[in-house]
């Protein structure tokens, strides 16, 4: 199974920051990269996906980069609703595999 | 716009099969993958396998000796059986769409959750 690590695993930022998380494949995964974003006792929501294509619907403060083995996931400016826990997802190799996410909280 | 709806006993004993059931709301089966995944504390978010509309399915070779996922078109549902219960099959199940094309693939929408506990 190929290997998915976030960084960091949690941090704290206030509103209006710009915020980025990490997420390190085990191999080569091309762009083959989603994002979620979880809140408490909700199932987890589509952000990104193949790396950098923005989900309808959500805002254009977030944003995905990244290629091969590094990705990563950026909120240009933190509003309220963003404080979540975030997760990466690999579809290059089944099974699909998710990152350990990266939750972000109120400093 | 497709929601998903799921049910399923909540409290399991040791040895026993989970049971659940996911329906499609808002739009048929199509040329979607239906899927489901676990999540727990422990082990993170788990894809656990996944059905198309004619009944092809592919599971994570962690769970092949105990998991059977079907279809009922029918009813535009899709469910999950997991047998061989242990504590360590304690989490939240949900059921997602897959969509996609080739290997560019990505859940979305989720279901709710269902929150299975196995405890004797």
């Amino acid at each position: 199974d190929i290997q998915l690590t976030q960084s960091p695993s949690s941090l704290s930022a206030s509103v209006g920051d710009r915020v980025t998380i990490a997420c390190r494949a085990g191999q080569n995964i091309s762009n083959y990269l989603n994002w979620y974003q979880q809140t408490p006792g909700k199932a987890p929501k589509l952000l990104i996906y193949a790396t950098s294509s923005l989900q309808s619907g959500v805002p254009s403060r977030f944003s995905g980069s990244g290629s091969a083995t590094h990705f990563t996931l950026n909120i240009t400016s933190l509003h309220p609703e963003d404080f979540a826990t975030y997760y990466c997802q690999q579809s290059h190799s089944s099974p699909p595999t998710f990152g350990q996410g990266t939750k972000v909280d109120i400093k | 716009q497709v929601q998903l709806q799921q049910w399923g006993a909540g409290l399991l004993k040791p040895s026993e099969t989970l049971s659940l059931t996911c329906a499609v709301d808002g739009g048929s089966f199509g040329n979607s993958y239906w899927t489901w995944i676990r999540q727990s504390p422990g082990r993170g978010l788990e894809w656990i396998g996944e059905i198309n509309r004619v009944g092809s399915t592919d599971y994570n070779p962690s769970f092949k000796s105990r998991v059977t996922i079907s279809l009922d078109t029918s009813k535009n549902q899709f469910s999950l059986k997991l047998t061989s219960l242990t504590a360590a099959d304690t989490a939240f199940y949900y059921c997602a769409r897959n969509l996609g094309w080739l290997a560019y693939n990505w859940f979305d929408p989720w279901g709710p959750g269902t929150l299975v506990t196995v405890s004797s």
